[in-house]
């Protein structure tokens, strides 16, 4: 069975820009389209970021997704860094075998 | 307006059954892919099944192949989660999540109704 692995936790100051990155075990990332979803305490998740770089609507553009099929991993990066981003972060993508997969999730800390 | 709302969750002991709903409302429900998604407390998200438009293709993450059954009502508005010979494993919020299909991208969620299993 293919993995997305993430970094467990990321931490930075308010104002600044910090990146997530979410690796497919597969290798072939750049054949299935990857979304992100953010989870406050408490929450549902919403999605912030789908098929790689798209934003729903309402999303602020301080969220922006990319892919690296070099090293077959995806990013969600956020820039100017505010106190409310403080939330897990989860990346999500589908392969024939695992069907529906979700990374282990990231604990954004805005410090 | 999108809303995906859970209910049937609750308290029970192991081996035991409890059927969960989903009813949706803000958009064309049959024509849309369903999820169900789980979340163990302070776990990260876990796919647990979802269901094509008519409910003729249905798929399972393995841990709950056998013993849970998903199922929708188009002329309801409404999608199902049979669980049946739970373990404390099973313990965890579970969601009613929109599936856009093809890729299995989701873009909408319940709020999430907790299913406890605990002897």
């Amino acid at each position: 069975n293919f993995m997305l692995t993430q970094p467990h936790s990321v931490s930075e100051s308010p104002g600044k820009t910090v990146t997530i990155s979410c690796t497919d075990s597969s290798g072939s990332i750049a054949s299935t389209y990857v979304q992100w979803y953010q989870q406050r305490p408490g929450s549902a998740p919403i999605s912030v970021i789908y098929e790689y770089d798209q934003r729903p609507s309402g999303v602020p553009d301080r969220f922006s997704g990319s892919i690296d099929s070099s090293s077959n991993s995806a990013s969600l990066t956020i820039s100017g860094l505010k106190t409310e981003d403080e939330a897990d972060y989860y990346c999500q993508s589908y392969h024939r075998t695992n069907h529906v997969l979700f990374g282990g999730g990231t604990k954004l800390t805005v410090l | 307006e999108v809303q995906l709302v859970e209910s049937g969750g609750g308290f029970l002991q192991p081996g035991g059954s409890l059927r969960l709903s989903c009813e949706a409302s803000g958009f064309t429900f049959r024509s849309y892919w369903m999820s169900w998604v789980r979340q163990a407390p302070g776990k990260g998200l876990e796919w647990v099944a979802n269901i094509n438009q008519d409910g003729s293709e249905k798929y399972y993450v393995d841990s709950v192949k056998g013993r849970f059954t998903i199922s929708r009502d188009n002329a309801k508005n409404s999608l199902y989660l049979q669980m049946n010979r739970l373990t404390v494993e099973d313990t965890a919020v579970y969601y009613c999540a929109r599936d856009r299909g093809g890729y299995h991208i989701i873009d909408y969620w319940g709020q999430g109704t907790l299913v406890t299993v605990s002897s």
